[in-house]
């Protein structure tokens, strides 16, 4: 079946503590992104990854890293969380860049909250 | 910049009644279009989308058309169903390739 899939879906921590939330797509997908989604405020760009060791920063970038090793794996990185990162968190792939009829597939989301 | 904009929810209705959820654009050049829906605790998916003017999406009975004159690509459904509860998004391409513009969603709530 092809999809996105997000680790963990659900995870509490404490400021300060480094935390990884990995993305991994099945589909041979060039495009990657990851969106945090807030109350009032949709759906804001973190970062996203054009290709393979391409990445760029999207609307809201701070405290936030990603890399591009492999075509399939796009993981966000908290280096040091703090109670603002606390959100629902979703990552999206698509089969090249977003233009025309290119859609997203969205993961199903992991909720963090930071104490 | 472009940037897409939805009423706000919540929109509460009762079984079988007529959907309309508005959404306008502002964008440089020709956008393509997009409804994604996100039902309780899982991701976004695409409902429907259009990409050109006058183009009409459809999908599960919902429907939107492309109007350009108006920038608007109002998402309809003739009788809605409790399964239809869910939050929708429009959404715009922003030409550069980099990212989609999301409103910021409604809530819909249809009760039995």
């Amino acid at each position: 079946e092809a999809q996105v899939t997000q680790n963990p879906r659900y995870l509490i921590t404490v400021t300060g503590k480094k935390l990884t939330v990995t993305c991994s797509q099945n589909m041979n997908h060039e495009y990657m992104s990851w969106y945090r989604q807030d109350p009032g405020l949709g759906l804001r760009q973190i970062y996203y990854s054009m290709n393979v060791e391409v990445t760029d920063k999207g609307d809201v970038p701070e405290g936030y890293k990603v890399s591009r090793k492999e075509k399939r794996n796009f993981p966000l990185i908290l280096e040091s969380p703090s109670p603002n990162q606390t959100s629902l968190y979703f990552c999206a792939s698509s089969s090249a860049q977003l233009t025309g009829a290119n859609v997203l597939t969205f993961g199903a989301g992991s909720r963090l909250t930071v104490l | 910049g472009d940037s897409v904009t939805q009423m706000e929810g919540p929109v509460t209705l009762s079984e079988e009644a007529f959907l309309t959820i508005n959404c306008t654009y502002t964008a440089t050049g020709y956008p393509s279009l997009f409804w994604y829906v996100q039902y309780p605790g899982e991701g976004l998916q695409l409902l429907l989308k259009a990409t050109k003017a006058d183009d009409k999406g459809s999908n599960k009975g919902f429907e939107a058309t492309y109007r350009k004159e108006t920038t608007s690509f109002h998402l309809e459904k003739g009788s809605v169903q409790v399964s239809d509860s869910a939050v929708y998004f429009c959404a715009l391409n922003s030409n550069s390739g980099y990212a989609l513009n999301f409103g910021k969603g409604t809530s819909l709530l249809v009760t039995p």
